[in-house]
């Protein structure tokens, strides 16, 4: 089975300042891990993923995660945030050892992120 | 491309009314998911296709909820009675292989 927590419902952080969304994670083979963003009243975007390689991977919009396998972590992060980036933050696993019909995702349950002007 | 499209946007029905969500995926994708988000239980995977076969369907609710895809090109989620408690945004995703790639959602109120 897999699971993903993400342990803050709310994050606020003040514009200019870097900024952390956690989450954890928990598979049985190698992690395929996801970041989504949500805006309001709209659908989940894609951010980033790691699937393989460096631990440090870029996304969209500046956002970077950590890929930190003894943590069993994949922390999103910004060096610099923005208002704009104020949404709902989903991380996402799906087991790497699945075939070619398992491309299910489990989504932690969302972190509000807000960013004050 | 015009990415994942999902049809009607909103949705206003009566309890026991049927209810039919349509979704068209990212030409080419070979897996179609869908979801339903509340604020109580957030994001839930109801059932997903990988090459038009059904490959899991244990996140639909009950028998009231059914889903197909006829083609490659198309899909639609079926819900039949309703109940106020199918109140919910519903997405459709589409992916190629690792990511998914979300629609807009439809947005339902069962009165």
């Amino acid at each position: 089975a897999q699971s993903v927590a993400q342990p803050e419902d709310q994050v606020n952080v003040a514009e200019g300042n870097p900024l952390t969304v956690k989450c954890t994670y928990s598979v049985s083979g190698n992690p395929y891990l996801f970041w989504y963003v949500q805006y309001p009243n709209r659908g989940l975007q894609f951010l980033l993923k790691y699937i393989t390689g460096d631990n440090l991977v870029k996304g969209s919009y500046g956002f970077e995660a950590e890929f930190n396998k003894s943590q069993t972590s994949f922390h999103l992060k910004k060096p610099s945030a923005l208002v704009s980036d104020s949404a709902l933050y989903f991380c996402a696993v799906r087991d790497g050892l699945g075939g070619a019909g398992s491309y299910q995702l489990t989504f932690g349950k969302g972190t509000k992120l807000s960013v004050i002007p | 491309d015009a990415g994942v499209i999902q049809s009607p946007r909103h949705e206003v029905t009566e309890m026991g009314q049927e209810v039919t969500l349509r979704c068209k995926p990212i030409s080419g994708h070979n897996s179609l998911f869908w979801y339903r988000q509340t604020m109580m239980r957030g994001l839930e995977l109801l059932i997903y296709f990988n090459n038009n076969v059904p490959i899991d369907d244990s996140g639909m609710p009950e028998d009231r909820f059914s889903a197909k895809m006829p083609n490659a090109s198309f899909s639609t989620l079926k819900i039949q009675p309703s109940e106020p408690r199918d109140s919910a945004v519903y997405f459709c995703a589409s992916s190629p292989g690792e990511t998914q790639y979300f629609g807009p959602g439809t947005r339902l109120l069962v009165l």
